[in-house]
């Protein structure tokens, strides 16, 4: 099947800063989502980007599809901002596996 | 209203025990998912309903029993499950099998003892 893999597995900042955190794909999608995990467990959606880029007030994402990546920046960190990010992705090949997930970036914001 | 709704939120249950689990989309989506989330795992797909019809049986156990009634619902059923069964069970949907942007509900935390 389709491998997803995220970096950086961790990454803490300091309030304020800004992030880069990246989703390589192994295969050719048609669909790419990222996610916010909460303390609680739920899956915020933040982009459904299959290609291009998009903005949301201080998140933006770009997916290259041809070269197999995307890109979700977090800019002016908050501690609100801490906590898991995961991006999925759906092969374009044809069956019915769903979205495939990363191990996700665990983002922690100090104060 | 959220979108997709999930209960119970969290679960205890013995080996023994007979439990289900419920989610509920206020979408209009045609496709609905059961995905599982163990700790140190990626999350993973355990079935896929199309229309009441399931696509997708991604070799699950068969002590998780999935039914979907309706569209707009989806159970899994919980019988004779091992301590290594708890995680989070995570609901989804979409607008039809693969297709369009995936919404998940809140989750139901299960823990077997």
């Amino acid at each position: 099947g389709i491998q997803v893999e995220q970096s950086p597995p961790d990454l803490i900042l300091q309030e304020g800063a800004n992030s880069t955190l990246r989703c390589n794909f192994s295969d050719s999608v048609n669909n790419l989502q990222w996610f916010h995990q909460n303390p609680w467990g739920q899956l915020i959606n933040l982009f459904y980007i299959p290609s291009g880029t998009k903005q949301n007030g201080r998140l933006s994402a770009t997916t290259v599809a041809t070269e197999r990546y995307s890109l979700l920046y977090i800019s002016s960190s908050q501690t609100t901002d801490s906590g898991v990010y995961f991006c999925a992705v759906l092969y374009s090949g044809g069956g019915a596996d769903g979205l495939t997930f990363g191990k996700g970036t665990h983002l922690i914001i100090q104060p | 209203e959220t979108g997709v709704t999930q209960t119970p939120r969290h679960l205890v249950m013995g080996m023994t025990n007979k439990k289900s689990l419920k989610c509920e989309q206020h979408l209009g989506h045609n496709a609905m998912y059961w995905y599982k989330q163990s700790a140190k795992k990626p999350l993973e797909l355990m079935f896929v309903y199309s229309l009441e019809e399931r696509v997708e049986n991604n070799s699950v156990p068969s002590r998780f029993s999935p039914e979907c009634p309706n569209s707009s619902h989806l159970f899994l059923h919980l019988h004779t499950l091992q301590p290594e069964d708890s995680a989070l069970y995570l609901c989804a949907s979409s607008q039809g099998p693969n297709t369009g942007e995936l919404f998940f509900g809140e989750g139901s935390r299960l823990t077997v003892l």
